[in-house]
């Protein structure tokens, strides 16, 4: 059973920074690209980030770009988002997400749970 | 404001078929790339719908479709159930943003 829980995440004040971990089970992390997508409340579904399986392709939104980093450990089964410069606006629920396809092609056929960020002094 | 536009809120009662639009514009879903739906009930995870535009993961059912023409595409949902009621989101790629984008969700409320 594919499986991809969140962690890392809580309360961290403005320009402040925090590390993302997504653990993957029961599928080979290699053979697939992964995303971060985030939602804010109140607010829909916004994709963050792309990484291909091999971690030599990635991609970002204009809204983090520069501030966050995404990367993969393989041989841990493990997806990371590095996020710097924290805003109040990067407040969101954010959700690993397994790629099928490209970058250009991608759907998302399984997402975690989701895992609360709170950016507030 | 989502470079993908669905309306805010539809609804209808059990039995019933509804259908959710997704517009955009010649840089995303008139440019000819895939547009996929799905499903999200608040404080659980997204589920797919319906990729490519038309194709049904296994365990989806029937009742679900997609289409897409143009700069837009729908998802119909025919025999509306209690347990549809959710949020709804399409995603595409746009090449003037390098990168994928979501509609601003629908949400759906069964009478």
């Amino acid at each position: 059973e594919v499986q991809l829980v969140e962690s890392g995440g809580g309360l961290v004040q403005p320009g402040g920074s925090l590390r993302l971990s997504c653990a993957a089970s029961g599928f080979t992390l290699s053979t697939y690209s992964m995303n971060w997508v985030r939602q804010a409340p109140g607010k829909g579904l916004e994709w963050i980030s792309y990484i291909s399986g091999s971690g030599d392709i990635i991609y970002y939104a204009d809204s983090v770009k520069g501030r966050f980093t995404i990367s993969r450990d393989n041989a841990k089964s493990s997806l990371f988002l590095q996020m710097d410069s924290l805003r109040a606006e990067d407040t969101a629920f954010y959700f690993c997400a397994r790629v099928r396809g490209t970058m250009v092609t991608q759907e998302i056929d399984y997402w975690g749970p989701g895992i609360l960020v709170t950016v507030s002094s | 404001q989502s470079v993908l536009t669905q309306p805010p809120s539809v609804s209808g009662a059990p039995g019933q078929r509804v259908t959710i639009s997704c517009t955009g514009s010649s840089s995303n879903i008139g440019a000819g790339y895939d547009v996929h739906w799905y499903q999200h009930l608040p404080g659980t995870a997204p589920k797919l719908l319906i990729y490519a535009n038309t194709y049904r993961p296994s365990g989806v059912p029937d009742r679900f479709s997609g289409s897409k023409s143009g700069t837009s595409a729908s998802l119909a949902i025919t025999g509306l159930q209690a347990e549809d009621e959710a949020d709804y989101y399409c995603q595409s790629y746009d090449s003037s943003l390098s990168g994928s984008v979501f509609g601003g969700g629908t949400k759906l409320t069964v009478l």
